[in-house]
């Protein structure tokens, strides 16, 4: 199966950028990348989604290197509502994998 | 727009028993899906019906779960009968077509321990 790698936990203080980082060096050509979170005690909630060229919506923004074998999520100001576990998923043909994520503290 | 729909939010039984859990998806999905969430690791999808057809099951263990979801609206997921080990929270979801340039939204979960 193809895979994602992303760091176990990362830290942000309200109010500023945060940065997630995914790796996904063996997604085809035709994977879409996709972004869920999940706060606690809830299923997980969509965020992004996107397959070559960078995408923006009203909760983040999704880079995408040119080469696709990486992605950065970016929130533009954290807040505490945004402390959650965030995956980075590939769909590898209409079947999602779900890894284990990234586990996001907001500090006040 | 509602949501997806769980129920029961929490259960528990006894080992060797038998306990099942419903879903409502959100009214038009084509797709529904069963994940598996032990605590501390992602959703592991169990299984993936198009309408009233399995997609994907590769990953249910069928000695013990089966799942149906007849006339392609709500599903139930039954386990029968139940180890220590399939203590977790059993997340449904919908989307409108497959998952390939598509959302998919996730109930809160039913969340069972098995003692």
């Amino acid at each position: 199966d193809a895979k994602t790698t992303q760091p176990n936990s990362m830290e942000s203080n309200e109010e500023e950028p945060v940065h997630l980082p995914c790796n996904h060096s063996t997604i085809s050509g035709t994977d879409y990348i996709h972004w869920y979170r999940q706060l606690p005690s809830q299923g997980p909630e969509y965020v992004i989604h996107g397959l070559t060229s960078n995408v923006n919506n009203r909760m983040a923004s999704l880079a995408i290197a040119e080469d696709r074998k990486s992605s950065t999520l970016i929130l533009h100001r954290a807040t505490l509502r945004d402390a959650a576990v965030y995956y980075c998923i590939g769909d590898y043909g209409q079947n999602f994998v779900f890894g284990p994520g990234t586990r996001l503290s907001v500090l006040p | 727009e509602a949501g997806v729909a769980q129920s029961p939010r929490y259960k528990i039984i006894e080992k060797r028993q038998s306990v099942a859990f419903w879903c409502n998806p959100i009214s038009g999905h084509a797709t529904l899906y069963w994940y598996q969430q032990i605590l501390g690791q992602g959703p592991k999808l169990l299984i993936q019906f198009q309408n009233n057809g399995v997609v994907d099951d590769s990953q249910l263990p069928k000695d013990r779960f089966s799942a149906e979801r007849l006339k392609g609206v709500d599903s139930t997921l039954k386990i029968q009968p139940a180890k220590l080990e399939d203590s977790a929270v059993y997340l449904c979801a919908s989307s409108f077509r497959g998952q390939l340039n598509t959302e998919a939204f996730f109930g809160q979960g039913t969340r069972l321990t098995v003692v």
